[in-house]
């Protein structure tokens, strides 16, 4: 267990609602990743985070905006919803071993109507 | 191409056999190499990580890693129903703390 919380677990809104979703660790890893997973894709980046206050954007990045004001919080926001961000979407983090692995939460689950 | 690739299966085998699971990638310069298994509706499980060449063996997962072919392979010894989820292949991108993910391939193990 890499000491990460997720929450909502499950969101329904409507198109067009700003909609955002909190990663949370306890243990002070650098960095922290932000996925979405639909069938056939497979898990794509959206955003990720090497520090406080410091984010870039992964391949999936449009329609979506990060914040990281504090080390054990990734926030996602998806400022106006559209049906198309309907996904599962999942945080990680990087262990501390220099090793590369990625540990993940347990998931959000948003449907967008 | 996909900067990953895994057959999407699903792959099916009889309990007790070895399970052949295959990915390829793209990316040369790639150090780190991962195989995360995925039950349906949770979150993925890192099983094992590989950074050189040959063979690497925990319990019944062993991994595989030829660089020079660009491929990465799983097999799992002594199949068990229990093995049944999706497993995805997982790759560092040359530069960056950054991975990039197959779609998957689904096992199932057959009592």
């Amino acid at each position: 267990d890499a000491g990460i919380t997720q929450s909502p677990r499950h969101k329904v809104t409507e198109t067009g609602t700003p909609v955002t979703l909190r990663c949370h660790q306890t243990e002070n890893h650098r960095y922290m990743y932000w996925y979405r997973q639909d069938p056939g894709h497979g898990l794509r980046l959206i955003h990720y985070s090497y520090g406080v206050k410091d984010t870039d954007k992964g391949e999936v990045s449009d329609g979506y905006s990060v914040s990281r004001s504090k080390t054990e919080d990734f926030l996602l926001t998806l400022e106006s919803a559209t049906s198309s961000q309907t996904s599962v979407y999942f945080c990680a983090i990087m262990g501390t071993s220099g090793s590369n692995e990625q540990f993940f939460g347990p998931g959000t689950r948003l449907t967008v109507l | 191409q996909k900067e990953v690739e895994q057959n999407s299966g699903p792959l099916s085998v009889p309990e007790g056999a070895i399970a052949s699971l295959n990915c390829t990638y793209s990316d040369r310069g790639s150090q780190s190499f991962f195989w995360y298994r995925q039950y349906s509706g949770k979150s993925p499980e890192l099983i094992m990580s590989i950074y050189s060449n040959g063979d690497k063996e925990d319990g019944r997962f062993t991994a595989q890693l030829n660089k020079a072919s660009q491929y990465v392979s799983l097999l799992i010894r002594d199949s068990q129903p229990s093995d049944s989820a999706t497993y995805l292949c997982a790759v560092n991108k040359e530069y960056g703390n950054k991975l990039v993910f197959g779609a998957g391939t689904i096992l199932r193990v057959k009592s």
